[in-house]
């Protein structure tokens, strides 16, 4: 098991640029959250999947932020175009959706915009 | 909608000695708790959680949370802490339909010193 994996770990662009994130869940996993992490509000949800269908993206903070899931492995988030505000660390998280299974976080990737 | 307060930005301990970082939440439903922990540069791992049955629980590392009902609290125990401890805890609540209710608190810096 190799866990959930993002990628890339870091990404520095300009202001303005297309910005995409990757996932790649669990396998088995049928949900999949998008997270976004910075020191003023902490640990926000974005956007979440089940069975590659979006269900709920209220978190999702404007319209230049979009997420995919094309199949059961990967999932994309895509910011366009950047802003520096943007900047933060965004998780991609799996699980079975069961509370006896617990939800696994990746690394991150580290977004700085300039 | 649930929320969650950890008191505590940040505490430091010495090595061996004990710690309880302090957690408290609001709802109006039933539900459940959680503590999870990151590492530096890591993702969020689950340390425990409380769904139902004894308010004692006990997770990996040495832990252990008490929920109390009547106070409304989570609070995170560990009898003597090492270096190894050193981290950010959050602490999470969700209603029970599902980890997209999840809300994170904050977090905790946890700062074990020689």
């Amino acid at each position: 098991d190799a866990g959930v994996i993002q990628s890339p770990r870091h990404e520095v662009t300009e202001m303005g640029q297309e910005v995409t994130l990757r996932c790649k869940p669990i396998s088995g996993h049928d949900y999949l959250f998008w997270y976004r992490q910075t020191m003023m509000r902490g640990l926000e949800l974005l956007i979440y999947f089940n069975n590659n269908v979006p269900i709920d993206d209220s978190g999702m903070p404007e319209d230049r932020f979009s997420a995919k899931m094309p199949n059961a492995s990967f999932s994309t988030l895509k910011i366009q175009p950047s802003e520096p505000r943007d900047s933060a660390v965004y998780f991609c998280a799996s699980s079975i959706g069961d509370y006896n299974s617990p939800l696994h976080f990746g690394n991150g990737t580290r977004l700085t915009v300039t | 909608a649930q929320s969650v307060t950890q008191l505590d930005s940040q505490v430091p301990v010495f090595e061996e000695a004990p710690v309880e970082l302090r957690c408290n939440y609001s709802s109006s439903v039933s539900v459940y708790l959680f503590w999870y922990v990151q590492y530096p540069n890591q993702g969020l791992q689950l340390l425990l959680k409380y769904l139902s049955g004894s308010t004692l629980v006990k997770g990996i590392n040495g832990f252990e949370a008490e929920f109390n009902k009547s106070q409304t609290s989570f609070h995170l125990r560990k009898p003597s802490v090492h270096i190894s401890d050193t981290a950010e805890y959050f602490c999470a609540v969700s209603d029970l339909s599902g980890y997209s209710t999840l809300t994170f608190g904050k977090g905790t810096m946890l700062l074990v010193s020689p």
